[in-house]
């Protein structure tokens, strides 16, 4: 079994939709928990970053941990065709942890917005 | 500006060839990743190492070796013993300690073998 597991769609929506996104894991030592976004042929660039449990607002972003259930959303308001792309989940864990210092990333979902 | 450079953006290997990949971040980061990316397979840890002259394998380090003389450079090498490189390579940096999470990425190297 993965630590970190990613429904990797595809996922298709129209454009204005609210998409969902998710991961789960099976890591407790997981503290650090971070949503990216990779366009096609590009290095991926961090959209979201969250400690512990919570939620956490960005524009259109919002980042929900719960850590008691081991489960990450990143949910996306008012999806733009610019939106698709594929969104990566990572986590590491806390200072001195064994996991400290290392990402783990789930598979990605590939997300498309159509006009 | 700063940033993560990777170099060259596409390679091309023959079979049974050593070859090595270019990793230089000016972002004074600590630690430092390389990741393999496959289609349908998200990213996979090949190397990272946390400070000069260290570093620990991932999940996939067999047939890749690496280095880490200087804090700005982390150089990939795709030996001969690895039976399938062909893939999308990422090098990534963050800071280490008290509020660290935040990685930052190259923009990929696509290696081929011929």
């Amino acid at each position: 079994q993965k630590e970190v597991e990613q429904d990797p769609g595809p996922l298709s929506v129209p454009e204005g939709a609210i998409v969902s996104l998710n991961c789960t894991y099976s890591n407790s030592a997981f503290q650090y928990f971070m949503w990216y976004r990779q366009y096609s042929r590009k290095g991926p660039e961090l959209l979201m970053y969250t400690y512990s449990s919570g939620n956490k607002e960005d524009g259109r972003f919002t980042a929900q941990v719960d850590k008691s259930s081991k489960y990450i959303s990143l949910f996306i308001r008012d999806s733009q065709p610019s939106d698709s792309a594929t969104y990566l989940c990572a986590m590491s864990a806390r200072a001195g942890g064994t996991s400290y210092g290392k990402l783990t990333f789930g598979q990605g979902t590939i997300l498309t917005v159509h006009p | 500006d700063g940033g993560i450079t990777q170099s060259p953006k596409y390679l091309f290997r023959k079979e049974g060839q050593n070859v090595t990949l270019s990793c230089e971040q000016n972002l004074n980061h600590d630690a430092m990743y390389w990741y393999r990316q496959d289609p349908g397979q998200g990213l996979r840890l090949i190397y990272y190492s946390q400070i000069v002259n260290d570093f620990q394998k991932g999940d996939i380090a067999e047939g890749y070796s690496v280095s880490r003389e200087k804090k700005e450079s982390f150089p990939l090498t795709v030996t001969s013993a690895q039976k399938n490189p062909t893939a999308f390579y990422l090098c990534a940096s963050s800071i280490m300690g008290t509020g660290w999470g935040e990685a930052f990425f190259g923009q990929g190297t696509r290696l081929t073998v011929v």
